[in-house]
């Protein structure tokens, strides 16, 4: 166990509709990252948080987006689904010191299927 | 921005013998080098790691070397064994920042 939760652990919708994907890092981390693991793509970044600031994006759609609230937590927002989203999406979180910041522990993940 | 290529794609090895997965990246900024290890629907499992200022690390049987001047790091396990089996993933960051990854290596181990 990582200390990383996310829910829901799986979320079966449909095209068009919208879904909410929830992280808690591990207890003190303040760096949410989101990664999207899918067949034909691997493990794709898409959205790092430090301490509720947006910090770096990588492939993320404009349909997507994400949120870290004060009590650090994360939200990830996907909408107007198209099957071609369905994958599993992974947090990580990582430490605040120089020497724990560069590690990145995931959570369970959440695997999305869009019919 | 960073690319990561990793070989091969699928590793088949007999137990108790060596397993070893290449990478190598394409920023000279990239200064930190995990690896992570994936069991089917399950999350990617950090199982070494090592820093642009070092060139070998070594814990157990798992062992990871770094050559910053041709840019490449590889992941060695000795006396594989079969729940070695997995999915290997190396990746490069510029250190607190997202993590580019390779595409992953398929380690089947024989018994």
């Amino acid at each position: 166990d990582s200390g990383v939760t996310q829910t829901p652990k799986h979320l079966i919708t449909a095209t068009g509709q919208r879904v909410t994907l929830r992280c808690s890092p591990r207890s003190g981390d303040l760096s949410v990252y989101w990664y999207q693991q899918s067949l034909d793509q691997g493990l794709q970044f898409l959205i790092q948080y430090y301490n509720g600031e947006e910090r770096a994006k990588g492939n993320i759609l404009e349909r997507f987006s994400a949120q870290q609230f004060p009590d650090l937590h994360s939200e990830l927002n996907l909408s107007s689904l198209e099957l071609g989203d369905s994958a599993l999406y992974f947090c990580a979180s990582s430490g605040r010191t120089s020497r724990t910041r560069n590690e990145q522990f995931f959570g369970p993940g959440t695997r999305l299927t869009v019919l | 921005g960073e690319n990561v290529e990793q070989h091969p794609s699928t590793l088949s090895v007999q137990e108790g013998d060596s397993a070893v997965i290449k990478c190598t990246y394409s920023d000279s900024a990239s200064n930190y080098f995990p690896w992570y290890k994936q069991e089917l629907g399950k999350r990617p499992q950090l199982i070494i790691d090592i820093r642009s200022n070092v060139g070998e690390k070594k814990d157990q049987r798992i062992a990871v070397t770094l050559n910053k001047t041709a840019k490449h790091f590889s992941l060695h396990i000795t006396e594989t064994q079969p729940e070695d089996s997995a999915v290997y993933f190396c990746a490069a960051s510029t250190g607190g920042n997202k993590l580019v990854f390779g595409a992953g290596t398929i380690l089947r181990v024989k018994s």
